[in-house]
């Protein structure tokens, strides 16, 4: 059975500091991944995705992550936080491609 | 950028009542889904849906929940009797699935209220 699990349910950088947001995924078969990003009274946005093509995974608004499958983890970094960076991030983890199994969510806070 | 919209924003209902969810997916998916989070909890499959009719359903979804695509641009959830514990945030989407692994895409989802 697939499962996600997200470390740490809060998160806070200071402005202009690095962003990491942890992701280990279980899949019984080479999995795809996705990272979703929720800003307050919004649905789900995709950030990224992973689906065996390259490992290191760029996407929208300066995120990226990286599947290590000898860590079955596919954390997500983001080099330098931005105020608008703060929303709640999930990642998601599908064996078929079709139903997603989400882990519980990270609320990322920014400072200034 | 075409989306997939949710209507209504909130719905307040009395338990026992039945509601009706509407989603109306991106025009050119096939594929579409409803998927739930209980306040504080994980973001959860209920059910996808291909070729008018229900490809895979969770635990959740029981006798009490129906899909249904009417025509063919609404996608709608209905409850048929609602429990306390069916208060939740209800999150439609829709995917191509070309290729494999395509990702979902979300509505901003339908907050209901069962008191």
């Amino acid at each position: 059975a697939q499962s996600v699990t997200q470390l740490g349910s809060h998160v806070s950088v200071s402005e202009g500091a690095l962003v990491l947001l942890r992701c280990n995924y279980s899949s019984s078969v080479p999995p795809y991944l996705f990272w979703y990003v929720q800003y307050p009274n919004q649905g789900l946005q995709l950030l990224l995705k992973y689906t065996s093509a390259a490992t290191l995974v760029k996407g929208i608004n300066g995120f990226e992550a990286e599947f290590k499958k000898s860590e079955t983890s596919f954390h997500l970094t983001k080099p330098s936080a931005h105020m608008s960076d703060a929303a709640e991030y999930f990642c998601a983890v599908s064996e078929d491609g079709n139903k997603l199994v989400f882990g519980a969510g990270t609320i990322l806070r920014v400072k200034s | 950028e075409p989306e997939v919209t949710q209507t209504p924003s909130h719905q307040v209902t009395q338990m026992g009542q039945e509601v009706i969810l509407r989603c109306v997916p991106i025009s050119n998916h096939l594929y579409f889904y409803w998927y739930r989070q209980i306040l504080g909890q994980k973001v959860e499959f209920l059910v996808s849906f291909y070729n008018n009719e229900i490809s895979e359903k969770s635990e959740i979804f029981d006798d009490q929940f129906s899909v249904e695509r009417p025509d063919g641009s609404n996608f709608t959830l209905k409850i048929r009797s609602t429990k306390l514990e069916d208060s939740a945030m209800y999150f439609c989407a829709s995917s191509d699935r070309t290729p494999i692994g395509s990702p979902l895409h979300f509505g901003n989802g339908t907050r209901l209220t069962v008191t």
